[in-house]
Order: C-alpha cells, then sequence, then structure tokens
C-alpha cells in the first residue's frame, strides 16, 4: 500500500527566507504526487501536481518542487517566504486505477512565519 | 475557491444520532470524493462516487453511507454518531473517475461536533 511521510510537523521561517518541505511516498508504480496546502479555517487548494516529464514542477504562489526517484522523494520549495504563507501543507500520492481514484496524505507540516 | 461547495459548515449533535453532510460538485465534474480530516487519523479518504455509482472505498465505518445523485450532487451520512466521529470532512470533485490527470479539487470542509 502506498504511504507518505512528512518528517516535520512544524517549521518555522523567518519572511523573506527559503523554505523547503520534505516529503517521502512508499508507493510500487510511478507516483502521481501533489502538494495541497490548508490555511486556517479553509479547504484544502492544490499547490502543485507531477504526474511525467519534467521533474521540477512549478505551482501557484512562487512555489516549486522536485521529484527525485532515486531518493522516493518530492520536495516542495519555495525561495521567499511571505508572512501569509503560513498555513498547513499536505503532500499526497494519488492512486490511479480502474477502480477509481484515492489521494493518500502525509501527516502536514505546519508552517510558521515570522515577522 | 475551487468551486465545491459544501453544507453545512458547521454541525453540532449529540451521540447516538445521524447527520447528513451535503456536497456539490464543481460543473462538468462527475467524481465525487469524500475524506475525513481527525487529529489522530489525519486526512483520509473515504469513498469516491462517480457519475452515480460508487467507484472506490477506503476507510469508511459501516455507520457511514454516501451516495450521488443525478444532478450529481452527494450526500454522506453519518450514523449512531461516537465521539471519535467529530472530525472535519471534505468534499472534492474531479472531472472523471480516473486517470493520471484527474486533478481532485477541495471543498471548504464540513467541521463535525459530536457531544
Amino acid at each position: 500500500a502506498q504511504s507518505v511521510t512528512q518528517p516535520d510537523i512544524h517549521i518555522t521561517v523567518s519572511e523573506g527566507a527559503s523554505l523547503e518541505l520534505r516529503c517521502n511516498y512508499s508507493y510500487g508504480a510511478t507516483p502521481y504526487l501533489f502538494w495541497y496546502v490548508q490555511s486556517p479555517g479553509q479547504g484544502l487548494q492544490l499547490l502543485l501536481k507531477y504526474f511525467s516529464g519534467d521533474t521540477l514542477v512549478q505551482g501557484i504562489k512562487g512555489f516549486e518542487a522536485e521529484f527525485k526517484r532515486s531518493q522516493s522523494s518530492f520536495n516542495l520549495r519555495k525561495p521567499s517566504v511571505h508572512w501569509s504563507d503560513a498555513a498547513e501543507y499536505f503532500c499526497a500520492v494519488g492512486l490511479y486505477n480502474n477502480a477509481g481514484n484515492m489521494l493518500t496524505f502525509g501527516g502536514g507540516t505546519r508552517l510558521m512565519v515570522k515577522p | 475557491d475551487s468551486g465545491v461547495t459544501q453544507t453545512p459548515k458547521h454541525l453540532i449533535t449529540a451521540t447516538g444520532q445521524r447527520v447528513t453532510l451535503r456536497c456539490s460538485p464543481r460543473s462538468g465534474d462527475l467524481s465525487v470524493y469524500w475524506y475525513q480530516q481527525s487529529l489522530d487519523q489525519g486526512l483520509q479518504f473515504l469513498i469516491q462516487y462517480y457519475n452515480g455509482e460508487e467507484r472506490a472505498k477506503g476507510n469508511i465505518l459501516e455507520r457511514f453511507s454516501a451516495q450521488q445523485f443525478p444532478d450529481l450532487h452527494s450526500e454522506l451520512n453519518l450514523s449512531s454518531l461516537e465521539l471519535g466521529d467529530s472530525a472535519l470532512y471534505f468534499c472534492a470533485s474531479s472531472v472523471s473517475g480516473g486517470g493520471a490527470t484527474d486533478t481532485q479539487y477541495f471543498g471548504p470542509g464540513t467541521r463535525l461536533t459530536v457531544l
């Protein structure tokens, strides 16, 4: 069965600093990978997704992620964090087959931004 | 705004009761998914419906059931409620029933509190 691990439960960065959120997955086939963000009291917003092709994926709000098959990782990065980026971030792997779809989520990383 | 709507936003009820959560997918989307987000279990896939039929099943309790109607909206029914059912319930929708490019878009969630 597929699984996703986000090793960091909490991360605090200063505004303007760079950010990297870690995500490791376990999946037997080519993974379909996603990053979602959940702001306080809000739903999940899709930041970016990887299906195939270029391993560096650009998303919304200046985020990018890099798929590294050899490390089973899909880390999320941003060069300069803004206070509005404070939220919880979820990495997910998608299982697609003829039976349907399901997303398996990691435990989330809560990002705090210091002024 | 993802285009997925969920009602109600908040629901407070007592143990042993039954509640119904409602979801309207984005215009044109045929699949609806239900997820549960709780402090101890994290984000877990419950069930998927595609064009009115059950497509995939996850960790959904027997006390829970769902359906998708001809107008494609979906309802999640939770019965014999227990304290542990308190959680945020998300609905998501996607264009088709599966496939690599079928991205799920999430609604704002319904927060259920069981007292």
